[in-house]
């Protein structure tokens, strides 16, 4: 079974400041692990995703995550805060076979203060 | 490219009744999976289909169900709704199969209110 834990339901950041979300999974199979950030009353947009290659991933945005196998991690960063980063942001797990729907945690809302 | 549509935006229902959401899949995704969404939670996945065929469910009852046409366009259908099915309903396709490797890119949401 897959399942992620993301600590954290709310972190607030200065803007310019290092943003760190945290995210753990549960797999008993090679997971692949993606970031979603969501905007109000918006569906999720994909910020990147990590499928077995290199195990620190960028995506958009300035974003960029590192698999840690013996962590059983996937913490999101960006070294400096902006304003339009305010949203939800959601890690999810899925596996290699069967049906590769995704298993969402709960979500981190991330603040900018001005 | 035209992403992920949806239909209709916003959907108020009464308790009991039947609802039909709708979602038009990306071109060239063949692959269409429903999730539910409660206010402050994750999203959940209900079902996907492949080709027109389910091909995984979730831990919700048969109350929901759902067809996928061969245009790959989905609908998600819930029948005798209850209070707790108030939710953003989110559909989302992903362009190959069942490899897990296909990221899903999602549309914006149904949001139905069952009063």
């Amino acid at each position: 079974a897959q399942s992620v834990t993301q600590l954290g339901s709310h972190v607030s950041v200065s803007e310019g400041a290092l943003v760190l979300l945290r995210c753990n999974y549960s797999s008993s199979v090679p997971p692949y692990l993606f970031w979603y950030v969501q905007y109000p009353n918006q569906g999720l947009q994909l910020l990147l995703k990590y499928t077995s290659a290199a195990t620190l991933v960028k995506g958009i945005n300035g974003f960029e995550a590192e698999f840690k196998k013996s962590e059983t991690s996937f913490h999101l960063t960006k070294p400096s805060a902006h304003m339009s980063d305010a949203a939800e942001y959601f890690c999810a797990v899925s596996v290699k076979t069967g049906a590769n729907n995704l298993f969402f945690g709960t979500g981190t809302r991330l603040t900018v203060i001005p | 490219e035209t992403g992920v549509t949806q239909s209709p935006t916003h959907l108020i229902k009464t308790r009991g009744q039947q609802v039909t959401l709708r979602c038009s899949s990306q071109s060239g995704h063949n692959t269409v999976s429903w999730y539910q969404q409660a206010l402050g939670q994750g999203p959940q996945f209900i079902f996907q289909y492949y080709r027109e065929e389910e091909n995984g469910r979730g831990n919700f009852p048969p109350r929901f169900s759902g067809l996928q046409f061969p245009n790959y366009s989905s609908e998600l259908n819930v029948n005798a709704l209850e209070l707790d099915d108030s939710a953003l309903y989110l559909c989302a396709s992903s362009p190959g199969g069942t490899s897990g490797t296909y990221e899903q890119y999602f549309g914006p949401g149904t949001r139905l209110t069952v009063t």
